[in-house]
């Protein structure tokens, strides 16, 4: 049973471009989470997905979008790159239960840095 | 807002001592608590979750109790090992967002 896995593993960007992460969920899981994890700090929520629809929002400016595909795979979008964006995107997927998530599942994380 | 603190920041034993990891947070309305792991650059692991209506769980050599009330976890390793050497973060679960703490970095010597 594959676990989350995200793409791609590093990616090297520079400042003012644009940037698609990637993530495919848990075999089972419909919702899926997005975290950005700057360096010594704790992951800092920034949206969840659940029937293709943003459901939560962490407080990240517009630059940062996202999109959830029918097969329940997400992709992350960040605009206008700045230096400050550099960090660890971590990618969680959960099954949608009640009204709101259960159990979150990480995959590796992709690390993004900007130059 | 909930505020997620964890204490100490950094933690170093030798092997075979036990260890006690601290968690704090300001809001008790949270759906569960999560301890996990994660080594230098990688992912993160879960090791325990207590859901609201516990006080603790274990899971062989871990153990995690929760007091709502008084906004508390705590993360006991018991008889460590250099393999345990990494980051511990707490997060609490509120309604499907999870909210971490900056962690403990652990370091283990042999």
């Amino acid at each position: 049973d594959a676990g989350v896995t995200q793409s791609p593993t590093h990616l090297i960007k520079t400042r003012g471009q644009q940037v698609t992460l990637r993530c495919s969920p848990k075999s089972g899981h419909d919702t899926v989470s997005w975290y950005q994890q700057a360096l010594g700090q704790g992951p800092q929520f920034i949206f969840q997905y659940y029937e293709e629809e943003e459901r939560q929002r962490g407080n990240f400016p517009d630059r940062f979008s996202g999109h959830q595909f029918p097969n329940y795979s997400s992709e992350l979008n960040v605009n206008a790159l700045l230096l400050g964006d550099s960090a660890l995107y971590l990618c969680a997927s959960s099954l949608w239960d009640r009204g709101y998530t259960d159990t979150q599942y990480f995959g590796p994380g992709t690390r993004l840095t900007v130059l | 807002k909930q505020e997620v603190t964890q204490i100490p920041a950094a933690l170093s034993v030798p092997e075979g001592e036990n260890l006690v990891l601290n968690c704090s947070f300001t809001d008790s309305a949270i759906y569960n608590l999560q301890w996990f792991r994660q080594d230098p650059g990688k992912g993160l692991t879960s090791l325990l979750l207590i859901q609201s209506s516990q006080r603790e769980q274990t899971s062989g050599r871990l153990n995690a109790s929760l007091d709502k009330s008084s906004g508390r976890s705590t993360l006991y390793i018991a008889a460590s090992q250099p393999g345990d050497s990494a980051t511990y973060l707490c997060a609490v679960d509120s309604w499907g967002k999870l909210q971490f703490g900056a962690g403990t970095q652990v370091v283990v010597t042999p």
